[in-house]
C-alpha cells in the first residue's frame, strides 16, 4: 500500500482556495488515490477519489500528475465549516482493499 | 438505510474487563472494517472482513478479537480491557464491486469511546 505524507496543519481564511498537497512516491499501479474528510467527534466522510489527471464534484477537485507520485486537493472558497482533518490515502484495487489512514492535515478556517 | 451503526456511544471500563463492541451495516456490503483512532492521531485497522465468515488482521489487532458470522454484523471483542485501549473505536463497510479496477467508498458509523481505567 502507498504510503502517504501530508502537511500536519493548515491555517486559511474565508473564501480562499485551499490546496492540500500529498506525496505518496511509492504508489502501485492498481492504486487510487482517495481523500477523506473528519469532524470532529465523527468518522471520516468520503470527498473524492481519482486515478490520474483532474476529478472535480461538488466538494472538491483532485488533481493527479502523471507520475502520480503526489496529488492535491483543492478546497474552493472554504467556509467555517470547512475546519476538519483532511485525510490523504492510497487505495489498493487488488488483493485486500485495504484502507490505511496516515495522520491527515488539520484544517483551520479562520473568520 | 441506517446506514452503519455502532452501539454502546460510550463505555467506561475497568482493567481486565471484557465487552464487546457492535457494529451493523444494513446496505448489504461485503467488506467491514474496525479502527481505533487515539486523540489527535488518525485512524489506526485493526481487524477487517471481506465477508461472512473472513476476517483478516490490520496494523493493531492485539488484544481484540473479531467474528463475521452475517453479512450485516461485524462485532469487535476486548477481552482484557487496558488503559492503552481507550481510544474512540470506527466500524466502517463499503461495497466491493465486481470489476476489481473500480473503488467503492467506505462509510463509517458514528464511533463508540471507550475508556479504561
Amino acid at each position: 500500500l502507498a504510503k502517504t505524507t501530508q502537511p500536519i496543519s493548515m491555517d486559511s481564511y474565508e473564501g480562499q482556495e485551499v490546496n492540500i498537497t500529498c506525496s505518496h512516491n511509492n504508489i502501485a499501479t492498481n492504486d487510487y488515490i482517495t481523500w477523506y474528510q473528519q469532524f470532529p467527534s465523527q468518522g471520516p466522510r468520503f470527498i473524492i477519489q481519482g486515478y490520474k489527471t483532474k476529478v472535480t464534484n461538488e466538494v472538491a477537485s483532485l488533481f493527479i500528475p502523471a507520475d502520480r507520485k503526489s496529488s492535491t486537493l483543492s478546497l474552493p472558497r472554504v467556509s467555517l465549516s470547512d475546519t476538519a482533518v483532511y485525510y490523504c490515502l492510497g487505495v489498493t484495487t487488488s488483493g485486500t482493499y485495504k484502507y490505511i489512514f496516515g495522520t491527515g492535515t488539520r484544517l483551520k478556517v479562520l473568520a | 438505510n441506517a446506514g452503519v451503526t455502532q452501539t454502546p456511544k460510550f463505555r467506561i471500563l475497568k482493567i481486565g474487563q471484557s465487552m464487546t463492541l457492535q457494529c451493523a451495516q444494513d446496505m448489504n456490503h461485503n467488506y467491514m472494517y474496525w479502527y481505533r483512532q487515539d486523540p489527535g492521531m488518525g485512524l489506526k485497522l485493526i481487524y477487517y472482513s471481506v465477508g461472512a465468515g473472513i476476517t483478516d488482521k490490520g496494523e493493531v489487532p492485539n488484544g481484540y478479537n473479531v467474528s463475521r458470522s452475517t453479512t450485516e454484523d461485524f462485532p469487535l471483542r476486548l477481552e482484557l480491557a487496558a488503559p492503552s485501549q481507550t481510544s474512540v473505536y470506527f466500524c466502517a463497510s463499503n461495497p466491493i464491486g465486481v470489476s476489481a479496477s473500480s473503488y467503492n467508498e467506505q462509510f463509517f458509523g458514528p464511533g463508540t469511546r471507550l475508556t479504561v481505567l
